[in-house]
């Protein structure tokens, strides 16, 4: 089983559909958990952090499962602009430190 | 402004050639880290350094190396002996006690 495992998609979903990607985390003892954006060719930026008890910026909303171990990212009125792949980010203790685990993201495509 | 600066963005190589990637950051972090991304594989770790003068193998560093002489930089060389370094190089960095990563804007690797 991979560490942190992500449907690949492609999602294609209409402007202003709400569309929610999941991803599941092995290590039942990460701490801490990320959505990143990925615009094609680009480099990797935050998106949001999770936190435990969620969290919303504007029209996303971030969850953590820790009993089912899993997070999850809601987009709500999808906008072209929105399309990109989502990487899940997973941060758990190993023993070389702590260690950042890349999901191999969830790609969207917004249409009209 | 503070961030990551890779170099160079675009570079070809030659089999049977050594290659070095150029990362240095400004933001004082003190782990830095070094990714490889093909497509439909997400990130994977070649190395990273927690602190000046010492790093750690990620999952794939067979064929890699690297050094960190200074805070700041933390070169990496695609060896000869890497079999298939054709992909897209990322570097990241992160502050000590910080979960967030940041990411420079990547370098992409054709070898011909």
């Amino acid at each position: 089983r991979k560490e942190v495992e992500q449907d690949p998609g492609p999602f294609n979903v209409p402007e202003g559909a709400t569309v929610a990607f999941n991803c599941t985390y092995s290590n039942s003892a990460s701490q801490s958990f990320f959505w990143y954006r990925q615009d094609c060719r680009k480099e990797p930026k935050l998106l949001m952090s999770v936190y435990s008890s969620g969290n919303e910026d504007g029209r996303f909303t971030a969850q953590l499962n820790r009993a089912s171990q899993y997070i999850s990212l809601l987009i709500r009125d999808s906008k072209l602009s929105d399309s990109a792949t989502y990487l899940c980010v997973v941060n758990g203790i190993t023993g070389g430190g702590n260690k950042l685990t890349f999901g191999t993201g969830t790609q969207l495509k917004v249409e009209l | 402004d503070g961030g990551i600066t890779q170099s160079p963005k675009y570079l070809f190589r030659k089999e049977g050639q050594n290659v070095t990637l150029s990362c240095e950051q400004n933001l004082n972090h003190d782990a830095m880290y070094w990714y490889r991304q093909d497509p439909g594989q997400g990130l994977r770790l070649i190395y990273y350094s927690q602190i000046v003068n010492d790093f750690q193998k990620g999952d794939i560093a067979e064929g890699y190396s690297v050094s960190r002489e200074k805070k700041e930089s933390f070169p990496l060389t695609v060896t000869s002996a890497q079999k298939n370094p054709t992909a897209f190089y990322l570097c990241a960095s992160r502050d000590r006690g910080g979960n967030t990563i940041y990411f420079g804007e990547g370098s992409w690797l054709t070898v011909v």
